[in-house]
């Protein structure tokens, strides 16, 4: 079985601020990880994904997660907050050649960008 | 850019009534999903679908949803008698293989009264 903790519902950053937002999963086998956002009244969209290889991946809008096996954590990073990057970010996980291809997702981190 | 597309957007209901939402997969899509959000909580997976049978389904899934996939273009989810805790957005997903990254819908959500 497989679960996400995302820390903190609500993040708030000042225009040009670091973005950090925090994700910890479980997985009893070799996760394949994915960070979406959903700005409102639209449906989700892939930011970007960690499957094999290099693990720290970027993604769309400046965005990038580095996956730490060790900590068992997928955070996703921004050096630079811009306002349209206000939506709500979800991490989810995707148990990798379990047969099982549901993804399962954390509660969401809504973002603020502070002008 | 290829897209998912659901409708309605917005669907309403009275408890009790069936209510069928519609779903356009992109078009070289094999695998097909649907996952719900109650308002404040996690979205969560409902059913996967290939080859014309469902592949997966969670314990949400109950024998009051049904999936079905009636021509070559839409993939449709079934309530047969809403309750009120069906109230939720509903997204539709796809994937051109098994393990590949899922592309969502915008949505429908869906009021149960």
């Amino acid at each position: 079985a497989q679960s996400v903790t995302q820390l903190g519902s609500h993040v708030s950053v000042s225009e040009g601020a670091l973005v950090l937002l925090r994700c910890n999963y479980s997985s009893s086998v070799p996760p394949y990880l994915f960070w979406y956002v959903q700005y409102p009244n639209q449906g989700l969209q892939l930011l970007l994904k960690y499957t094999t290889g290099a693990t720290l991946v970027k993604g769309i809008n400046g965005f990038e997660a580095e996956f730490k096996k060790s900590e068992t954590s997928f955070h996703l990073t921004k050096p630079s907050a811009h306002m349209s990057d206000a939506a709500e970010y979800f991490c989810a996980v995707l148990p990798s050649g379990a047969g099982s291809y549901q993804l399962t997702f954390g509660k969401g981190t809504k973002l603020s960008v502070i002008p | 850019e290829p897209e998912v597309t659901q409708t309605p957007s917005h669907q309403v209901t009275q408890m009790g009534q069936e209510v069928i939402l519609r779903c356009v997969p992109i078009s070289n899509h094999l695998y097909f999903y649907w996952y719900r959000q109650i308002l404040g909580q996690k979205v969560e997976f409902l059913v996967s679908f290939y080859n014309n049978e469902i592949s997966e389904k969670s314990e949400i899934f109950d024998d009051q949803f049904s999936v079905e996939r009636p021509d070559g273009s839409n993939f449709t989810l079934k309530i047969r008698s809403t309750k009120l805790e069906d109230s939720a957005m509903y997204f539709c997903a796809s994937s051109e293989l098994a393990g590949n990254i899922q592309y969502f819908g915008a949505g429908t959500r869906l009021s149960v009264l």
